[in-house]
């Protein structure tokens, strides 16, 4: 299907483990970015790509990984997982241009016990 | 630091009833504004935008305006709908071109009661 999707929807795991959440996007957008969402706060941004092999970081990066090896996927892993992590992560995905709208996916409640 | 604060944080409304989100920004100088529709468990979904020179934009029974002097917008949502219950985000861009900067605010959710 068109668009851009997530898995898993929903994940529970255990602090320390690692974890990875996938975004797959199928618009050929160059730019990709995730976000967490929490309550009480706006969206923050993890990290961006602005094409494939190309990373930099947002907001608040730290304890979170990717890579981009297809322009299409952008995975985020958190090596070691805390609490603190628990949240609603979405992927956003835009064309050519920074100033476009971002399309964003239906996202990944992840729980952290 | 860049900031978007929204009022009210919640608000219930009848459906068939008008209202007005508000969205105030610190973010200056400024690229564009947009405004977000995110349902339940879903993803935010642009609502409209404008640019520092526009004033109002509408998209159906949502209108927005912009006074770009006090750095305020508003989102007046006309004859509300049950499908109209959703958080209602406020997004300001400033001009650097670096995929970082958007701010977003926290977000204002309305309920819609039949």
């Amino acid at each position: 299907d068109a668009g851009i999707t997530q898995s898993p929807r929903y994940k529970i795991t255990e602090t320390g483990r690692q974890v990875t959440l996938m975004c797959h996007q199928t618009w050929s957008h160059s730019y990709m970015f995730w976000y967490r969402q929490d309550l009480g706060h706006g969206l923050r941004l993890i990290y961006y790509s602005a094409a494939a092999d190309i990373t930099d970081k947002g907001e608040v990066p730290d304890g979170y990984v990717v890579s981009r090896s297809k322009t299409e996927n952008f995975p985020l892993t958190l090596e070691s997982a805390t609490r603190s992590q628990t949240s609603v992560y979405f992927c956003a995905s835009t064309p050519r241009s920074s100033y476009n709208e971002q399309f964003f996916g239906p996202g990944t409640r992840l729980t952290v016990l | 630091k860049n900031q978007v604060e929204q009022s009210p944080q919640s608000l219930i409304i009848l459906e068939g009833k008008n209202c007005t989100l508000q969205c105030n920004y610190t973010v200056s100088p400024f690229s564009n504004l947009r405004w977000y529709k995110q349902d339940t468990g879903r993803g935010p979904v642009s609502l409209t935008i404008m640019t520092f020179s526009e004033n109002t934009k509408s998209n159906g029974r949502y209108t927005a305006t912009l006074d770009a002097d006090t750095k305020q917008s508003s989102l007046h949502i006309t004859a509300s709908q049950l499908s109209d219950s959703a958080s209602y985000i406020c997004v300001v861009r400033d001009p650097s071109g670096s995929a970082r900067q958007l701010t977003f605010g926290s977000g204002t959710q309305l309920t819609v009661l039949p």
